[in-house]
């Protein structure tokens, strides 16, 4: 079946560092792929998506690129603040009997210090 | 903004009770979704809905219903809670007509059973 793989954290860094949470996913077919971000306390709540191949995902300097060759969709920020610090969660979202249900990888706690 | 929101943030509940998590969504969304999150695993689909009185299975459903008799509504049951039901639990809604697409989640409810 369909499935999402994605680092494992905790990822610790530096305010102003350069980030990347990699992603790659198992599906029949071409899935929408999603970055969702959960703040302590909170629910999920979606970064970016891109719906098709080559598709760039972009929110708050977050970005992602959907590479169907390589099966990945990895984020990357170039300076993170402190206020990223969470967990991020990749999923994929895919037809299959008629209906559609969001697949999660298992989440990356991101870590920034001052 | 879309609004779901979850009936208690945190419940304790005694081993065999019968639990009822409740979630409202204000957007008239036709899919909502409960999810259990758990460390390590990241979240995993229990049951969901497209339309009033309807539901559907999701991975892990063992040990849970549903009802969803109004359109905003969808609540989550618990017929004989246990201990390895201890967890988060996420609701979603989404408007998607084919269950594509964003999702929508509330704060969650952290449910210990004791």
């Amino acid at each position: 079946g369909d499935s999402v793989t994605q680092m494992e954290g905790p990822v610790t860094l530096s305010e102003e560092a350069f980030l990347t949470i990699n992603c790659t996913y198992t599906a029949t077919g071409y899935p929408s792929l999603f970055w969702y971000v959960q703040y302590p306390g909170e629910g999920l709540q979606l970064l970016l998506k891109a719906t098709k191949a080559d598709d760039k995902g972009s929110n708050k300097g977050f970005e992602a690129t959907y590479r169907k060759e390589t099966t990945s969709f990895h984020l990357e920020k170039g300076s993170v603040q402190v206020s990223d610090s969470a967990v991020y969660f990749c999923a994929l979202s895919f037809m299959n009997s008629g209906y559609s249900t969001l697949t999660f990888g298992k989440g990356t706690m991101l870590l920034v210090s001052p | 903004d879309v609004k779901v929101t979850q009936s208690s943030r945190y419940l304790v509940k005694r081993t065999g009770e019968k639990v009822f998590l409740e979630c409202v969504q204000d957007m008239d969304h036709e899919n909502m979704f409960w999810y259990r999150q758990d460390p390590g695993l990241g979240l995993r689909l229990i049951y969901f809905s497209y339309d009033v009185k309807m539901k559907e299975k999701g991975d892990i459903p063992e040990g849970y219903s549903v009802s969803r008799e109004k359109k905003e509504r969808f609540s989550l049951i618990l017929e004989s809670a246990s201990t390895n039901q201890t967890s988060m639990y996420l609701c979603a809604s989404s408007t998607h007509p084919m269950g594509l697409g964003e999702q929508y989640f509330g704060p969650g409810t952290r449910l210990t059973v004791t």
